[in-house]
């Protein structure tokens, strides 16, 4: 049972390139979420998923897309990189999002844009 | 809308000190409470919950007290351990846009001595 897992680890872009976060999940979750870390900030959200096939915006979407094809697995995509992206990236899972529900995070995406 | 306060670090403390985090809320709703804590190079992880007013979530040896009437939820913790160095979020969960989402505060970071 490995928990959400997150690829790549670390990653630096030049201003313009393209890439894909790949996080999964084997905890049979609903709701998957994309989330940023920035100093001073804590987290915010980027976009989350109620379950396969949907995906809805965060606090934060400008710049990013996500897909859900399957349920275990939410990809984020950047299309063309800017250096106000650099950030460190967390992939978040939940059982079904109720009230009281625990978030289950990977260990994160260290991107720099250059 | 919806926010998390907390109080502003490091924190800096000798092993087998006393330690309280503040952490302060403003909800529209009747939110459910969370600190999290992420330990260097790794994601978040949850360390207590409380999903009503007056529950107190424990854990590791963590406390906190759920208080309605003065929005709060301060992290204690009697006698803490190098081990125990790390980055403390506090949160809450609340239904925004028909799902719940946690919202973070900044984060305070716990540093402790030997």
């Amino acid at each position: 049972n490995a928990g959400v897992t997150q690829t790549p680890k670390f990653r630096v872009l030049k201003t313009g390139q393209s890439m894909t976060l790949l996080c999964a999940q084997d905890m049979n979750h609903e709701y998957m979420y994309w989330y940023r870390q920035d100093p001073g900030m804590g987290l915010r959200l980027i976009h989350y998923s109620v379950g396969e096939g949907t995906t809805a915006k965060g606090e934060v979407p400008d710049g990013y897309n996500v897909s859900r094809l399957k349920k275990q697995n939410f990809l984020l995509g950047l299309e063309s990189a800017a250096p106000s992206q650099t950030s460190v990236y967390f992939c978040a899972s939940s059982y079904v999002g109720s009230l009281g529900d625990t978030q289950y995070f990977g260990p994160g995406t260290r991107l720099t844009v250059l | 809308g919806d926010s998390v306060t907390q109080m502003e670090g490091p924190v800096t403390l000798s092993e087998e000190a006393f330690l309280t985090i503040n952490c302060t809320y403003t909800a529209t709703g009747y939110p459910s409470l969370f600190w999290y804590v992420q330990y260097p190079g790794e994601g978040l992880q949850l360390l207590l919950k409380a999903t009503k007013a007056d529950d107190k979530g424990s854990n590791k040896g963590f406390e906190a007290t759920y208080r309605k009437e003065t929005t709060s939820f301060h992290l204690e913790k009697g006698s803490v351990q190098v081990s125990d160095s790390a980055v403390y979020f506090c949160a809450l969960s609340d239904l925004t846009d028909s799902s719940y989402k946690l919202i973070f505060g900044s984060g305070t970071r716990l540093l402790v001595r030997p």
